[in-house]
C-alpha cells in the first residue's frame, strides 16, 4: 500500500524557515517524481515544487523559486521541502504528491495527509 | 502558464441524476503524436487530500466507481457523473500536466439539491 507521510508544518513569523518531510513507502521511491503542491485555506491547489527520480532535476513555481528549495534522498525514501524566507501568502496546507510515471509530466497518483505551515506577519 | 478554467464553481444536483463539470484550457493539452490528453481530474471531500479519479482525460483510476466518466480532447473536457451518490459530494479539480507549471483549475464545489 502506498503511504506518504508529510510532517514538518507549523507556525513560524515571516522571514523565517521550515523543512518539510514526507516518507514514503509502498512503491519503488527512486523511480517516480515527486512533488509538493498547497492549499491556502479556503482555495484551491496550486503547484509548488518538483523533483525527478535520480538525477535530481528540480522544478519550482515562480512563487516560491530563489526561496523554497526541493530535494530528496533515495536511501531514505525520504522528500523534502526546504522553505526560506517565508510569506504569510505562504500560509497553506503542503501535500506531498507522487507523480504516475518517471517524469512529473503525469498526474498526481498518491497524496500525503497534508501539513499545515502557517506564517504570521 | 496554461490557465485551467472550471465551469460552474458550483453546482447542486439531486441523487440518483447527472452531475456534469467542465474544463477549459487556454491552449491544448493534446500530445498529437501520442494522442493523448494530458488533463486529470481529482476529488477533494473536506478534510482530505485529494484523490486521483481521471487521468489522460477519460481512463478511470483503479478502484474508481464506473459512474465517473471522463471525456474531451484539445482544451474542452467533461467531468461526468452518471448517477450521483451521497458520498460524491466533495470538490472537484481538473489539472493540465502537459507542460510546466502543471496548474489546477479553481474547483467545482458539487452538492446534493
Amino acid at each position: 500500500e502506498v503511504q506518504l507521510l508529510d510532517s514538518g508544518g507549523g507556525l513560524v513569523q515571516s522571514g523565517g524557515s521550515l523543512r518539510l518531510t514526507c516518507a514514503a513507502s509502498g512503491f519503488t521511491f527512486s523511480s517516480h517524481a515527486m512533488s509538493w503542491v498547497r492549499q491556502a485555506p479556503g482555495k484551491g491547489l496550486e503547484w509548488v515544487s518538483s523533483i525527478s527520480p535520480s538525477d535530481g532535476t528540480t522544478f519550482h513555481a515562480d512563487s516560491v523559486k530563489g526561496r523554497f528549495t526541493i530535494s530528496r534522498d533515495n536511501s531514505k525514501n525520504t522528500l523534502y521541502l526546504q522553505m526560506n524566507s517565508l510569506r504569510a501568502e505562504d500560509t497553506a496546507v503542503y501535500y506531498c504528491a507522487k507523480s504516475g510515471g518517471i517524469t512529473y509530466y503525469s498526474p498526481f497518483d498518491y497524496w500525503g495527509r497534508g501539513t499545515l505551515v502557517t506564517v504570521s506577519s | 502558464d496554461i490557465v485551467m478554467t472550471q465551469s460552474p464553481d458550483s453546482l447542486a444536483v439531486s441523487l440518483g441524476e447527472r452531475a456534469t463539470i467542465n474544463c477549459k484550457s487556454s491552449q491544448t493539452v493534446l500530445y498529437s503524436s501520442k494522442n493523448k490528453n494530458y488533463l486529470a481530474w481529482y476529488q477533494q471531500k473536506p478534510g482530505q487530500p485529494p484523490k486521483l479519479l481521471i487521468y489522460w482525460a477519460s481512463t478511470r483510476e483503479s478502484g474508481v466507481p464506473d459512474r465517473f466518466s471522463g471525456s474531451g480532447s484539445g482544451t474542452d473536457f467533461t467531468l461526468t457523473i452518471s448517477s450521483l451518490q451521497a458520498a460524491d459530494v466533495a470538490v472537484y479539480y481538473c489539472q493540465q500536466y502537459f507542460t510546466s507549471p502543471p496548474t489546477f483549475g479553481q474547483g467545482t464545489e458539487l452538492e446534493i439539491k
